[in-house]
């Protein structure tokens, strides 16, 4: 029963646009939300985060989108840059909780 | 800080051969957790820890064991390699209240 879900394993963006990746979870529980970003072997790393009582969060290009009646949280990232290609996994908690839950992750490729 | 370590990068094991994969944190991190990252599966959780003593399973345990002896290590044990273990593997580490967590370089496994 896959709790968070990224429908779309991969997309591909041209430099300077928008890129906008989603996410969605059927656990009503979830209070906390999460984007992590990965490169090539190397670890994933916190991007950026959202709580349940918020609808929105931004941090320079990067900006995060809570729906909680549809159950759909997206990260927008403008202007997409060569750097950002890497493999985005979304991730959610009941906060206070010890299990985080992490998406199939997106593969986003940016474009010259 | 060296963040999380993780040792080795690369193995390949025979089925049924033993080994176990560490890791490490130095930043007094109470939490402690194991993932595997499958194509098309995302990050799933082994085990995890809240505290040196304190282990408990995740979603997919089977075949993995772990300790916590101290607040900075926590080991991860296969008894008896097989090919479905063939995978990438993360430790992870997060501290106090918050559910971002820092994850290490990664261990990619090869079982034959």
């Amino acid at each position: 029963d896959q709790q968070v879900k990224q429908n779309s394993p991969s997309l591909s963006v041209q430099e300077g646009r928008i890129s906008i990746l989603n996410c969605d979870y059927t656990n009503s529980m979830f209070d906390y939300f999460l984007w992590y970003k990965k490169y090539p072997a190397e670890g994933p790393t916190f991007l950026i985060s959202i709580s349940s009582i918020k609808d929105k969060n931004e941090d320079g290009r990067f900006t995060v989108f809570l729906n909680k009646s549809a159950k759909h949280l997206s990260l927008h990232i403008v202007p997409s840059q060569p750097g950002d290609s890497a493999v985005y996994f979304c991730a959610a908690i009941v906060q206070g909780a010890q299990k985080l839950v992490f998406g199939q992750g997106t593969r986003l490729t940016i474009n010259p | 800080n060296a963040g999380v370590t993780q040792t080795p990068k690369f193995q390949v094991l025979k089925t049924g051969q033993s080994m176990t994969l560490q890791c490490a944190q130095d930043m007094n991190h109470e939490y402690m957790s194991w993932y595997r990252q499958d194509p098309g599966m995302g990050l799933r959780l082994i085990h995890y820890s809240v505290g040196a003593g304190i282990t408990d399973q995740g979603e997919v345990p089977n075949g993995y064991n772990v300790s916590r002896s101290t607040t900075e290590d926590f080991p991860l044990r296969l008894l008896s390699a097989a090919p479905s273990q063939t995978s990438v593997y993360f430790c992870a580490s997060r501290g106090g209240l918050t559910a971002e967590q820092y994850f290490g370089p990664g261990t990619r496994l090869t079982v034959t």
